[in-house]
This record gives structure tokens, C-alpha cells and sequence, in this order.
């Protein structure tokens, strides 16, 4: 299982892009990339998933390089309502069976 | 279909008792899956089923624990003896079976459980 790696928080300015990057270095070649939101007192909830180069949709954009050993979830013109954390995963061929969640990147949104 | 159902959303039982938690998936999903969360920490696999049958199972999850999906419908956790260290969130969650953008978790928002 692919490990993940990113950083622990951030804080940021309403109104700024934010671009949280998250490190997946033994990715295999079948596994997709998928990030997901969570606030406090509920479940995660799924934003993007991608398998390479760029993907969007109305909430975030899904850049993932080449290389796919990283990636990077960019949130456009942030809102106090987008603080929350954010999650990185890598989910294999095998399915959502084997997920692990990593401690995530903690998102500050600053008035 | 309004997601994931988790009952009851906050559980606060003595030391030594049992309890029993309650999951309704989405409806036409046929994985359902049980995590548990820590503060400060993400959720930590425990269990899955495809269906009726229970695929998989976490070493987080002792004797103590045991989850059932008897018609491959809504599912329970029942942990037994509770001791402090299982307060936490329980999240469930459900899928279809897959890998791509269609076939990721819906979380349910958990039940809190707090063991004094």
C-alpha cells in the first residue's frame, strides 16, 4: 500500500488559492489518487480523484505530475466555510477495501 | 436516498458495558465498510463487508469488537466490555465496488461514543 505524506496544516487568506501537496512515492501503476474533505463532528466526504495529469470539477482542481510520486489538490478562492482537513489517499486495484487515511493537512481559513 | 445513517450519533456508557451501534448504507451500495476516528487523528480501518460476508477485518478490531451484516443491508459494531480507550468516533461508510471517481466512500457522520 502506497504510503502518503503531507504536511500538517496550513493557513490561508480568504479569497487566496490554496494548493495542498501530497507525496505518494511507491504509488503502483494501477492506484488512483483521491482526496477528500472533512469537517469536525462528520465523515469525510469525497472531492477528487485522479490517475494523472489534471483533472477538475466544480469544487477543487487534481494536478498530478508524470511521475504520479506526487500530487496536488488546489482549492480556488478559499472561504472560511473550506476550513477543515483534508486528506490524501491512494487507493489500489484492489478497491476502497484497503484504504488508509493518514493524519491529513489541517486547513485554516483566515478572515 | 439521503446517504448514510448512523445511529445513535452520540453514545456516553460506563465502563464494562456493552453497546451497539447502527449503520444504513446507501442503498444500492453493496460495501460497507466501519472506521474508527481518534482526535487529532484520521479514521482507522476496522472492517468491511461486500454483501452479507465480512471480507475483511483489522487487527484494531479485538475479540471485543464484532460487526454483523446479517441481509447484506444495514450493518451493527457492538463493542463489549468498553473500556476507556474505545471512545472515539465510529464512522461507516459505503460504496460501490470499484476504483475509479464514481466508486469512493459516503461517510456517514458517526456516532460518538464516550466511555467514563
Amino acid at each position: 500500500l502506497a504510503k502518503t505524506t503531507q504536511p500538517i496544516s496550513m493557513d490561508s487568506y480568504e479569497g487566496q488559492e490554496v494548493n495542498i501537496t501530497c507525496s505518494h512515492n511507491n504509488i503502483a501503476t494501477n492506484d488512483y489518487i483521491t482526496w477528500y474533505q472533512q469537517f469536525p463532528s462528520q465523515g469525510p466526504r469525497f472531492i477528487i480523484q485522479g490517475y494523472k495529469t489534471k483533472v477538475t470539477n466544480e469544487v477543487a482542481s487534481l494536478f498530478i505530475p508524470a511521475d504520479r510520486k506526487s500530487s496536488t489538490l488546489s482549492l480556488p478562492r478559499v472561504s472560511l466555510s473550506d476550513t477543515a482537513v483534508y486528506y490524501c489517499l491512494v487507493v489500489g486495484s484492489g478497491g476502497y477495501q484497503k484504504v488508509t487515511f493518514g493524519t491529513g493537512t489541517k486547513l485554516q481559513v483566515i478572515p | 436516498d439521503t446517504g448514510v445513517s448512523q445511529d445513535p450519533r452520540h453514545k456516553i456508557t460506563k465502563r464494562g458495558q456493552n453497546v451497539t451501534f447502527r449503520c444504513d448504507p446507501i442503498s444500492e451500495h453493496n460495501r460497507l465498510y466501519w472506521y474508527r476516528q481518534t482526535l487529532g487523528q484520521g479514521p482507522e480501518f476496522l472492517t468491511y463487508f461486500q454483501n452479507e460476508a465480512q471480507l475483511e477485518k483489522s487487527r484494531l478490531l479485538s475479540d471485543r469488537f464484532s460487526a454483523e451484516r446479517p441481509k447484506g443491508s444495514f450493518s451493527t459494531l457492538e463493542i463489549q466490555r468498553t473500556e476507556q480507550g474505545d471512545s472515539a468516533m465510529y464512522l461507516c461508510a459505503s460504496s460501490l465496488p470499484g476504483t475509479g471517481p464514481y466508486y469512493g466512500y459516503t461517510f456517514g457522520s458517526g456516532t460518538r461514543l464516550t466511555v467514563v
